[in-house]
C-alpha cells in the first residue's frame, strides 16, 4: 500500500514569506507527527494529532508555526513570515492508534534565503 | 544533556564483520525504542523496535535494551556495503507518543 506522501519535496521561500507543507498519512493510521530535521541531527518533534485533534504541540519553536488536521487525515504545517534558521527538512510520520511505530514521509527541504 | 545519546561516529566496520551500536537514554520513563536507518538525503526508515529488556533478533539485525542500564544498542551480523547509513536511535511512551532521537551515528561498511 500507499505509504506516507508529503508534497512538494522542495521548498525555496524568502524570507518572511509564508508557506505551508502539506502530509498525507497511510490510510488508517489515525495518528500523524511532524518532525524538524536539521542537517546533521535527528528528528526534533513539533507536534501530534490524533485523528484531528491536535494532543500536542509543544515543539512547535514559536507562534509563526502553525499545525492543523481538520478531517482527520491529511495535515498541512504552515510557517508564517519564515527565517533563514526555519531551513530544514520538515517530515511527516504517521502510526496506527496505541502503536508508536512511526513510518516517515520522504520530508519537505524547505530553504529560506 | 539531550535525552537519547548516540556516538555520531563515523563508525567504520569491514564487510561481513559485526556493526555495534549504541544508545543511552535519561528519561526513565521511555517505554519504546526504535532503531531507523537513515541513507543519506531520505528520510528515516524503521528498521526495528524494542519494548522489553533483553533481546530481539530480526534476520541480521539484533535489539538489545537494558532498562536498569538505561542503554540501547543495535547489533548487524554479516554487515554489507548496503548498510552504510546514518542509524537513529528514538526513544518513547506506550501508545501515541512523540519520538525522541539521537543525533545518529554513522555507519560506514568498508568492501
Amino acid at each position: 500500500g500507499a505509504g506516507v506522501s508529503q508534497s512538494p519535496r522542495y521548498k525555496v521561500a524568502k524570507r518572511g514569506q509564508d508557506v505551508a507543507l502539506r502530509c498525507d498519512p497511510i490510510s488508517g493510521h489515525v495518528s500523524l507527527f511532524w518532525y524538524q530535521q536539521a542537517l546533521g541531527q535527528g528528528p526534533e518533534f513539533l507536534t501530534y494529532f490524533q485523528n484531528e485533534a491536535q494532543l500536542d504541540k509543544s515543539g512547535l519553536p514559536s507562534d509563526r508555526f502553525f499545525a492543523e488536521r481538520p478531517e482527520g487525515s491529511v495535515s498541512t504545517l504552515k510557517i508564517q513570515r519564515t527565517q533563514q534558521e526555519d531551513s530544514a527538512v520538515y517530515l511527516c510520520a504517521s502510526s496506527l492508534e496505541g502503536n508508536n511505530e512511526q513510518f516517515f514521509g520522504p520530508g519537505t527541504r524547505l530553504t529560506v534565503l | 544533556q539531550k535525552e537519547v545519546e548516540q556516538n555520531s561516529g563515523p563508525l567504520s566496520v569491514p564487510e561481513g564483520a559485526i556493526a555495534s551500536l549504541n544508545c543511552t537514554y535519561s528519561d526513565r520513563g521511555s517505554q519504546s525504542f526504535f532503531w531507523y536507518r537513515q541513507y543519506s538525503g531520505k528520510s528515516p526508515e524503521l528498521i526495528m523496535f524494542i519494548y522489553s529488556n533483553g533481546d530481539k533478533e530480526d534476520g541480521r539485525f539484533t535489539a538489545q535494551l537494558n532498562k536498569a542500564s538505561q542503554y540501547v544498542s543495535l547489533l548487524i551480523r554479516d554487515s554489507q556495503p548496503s548498510d552504510s547509513a546514518t542509524y537513529l536511535c528514538a526513544g518513547g511512551g506506550f501508545g501515541n507518543e512523540k519520538l525522541t532521537f539521537g543525533t545518529g551515528t554513522r555507519l560506514t561498511i568498508i568492501p
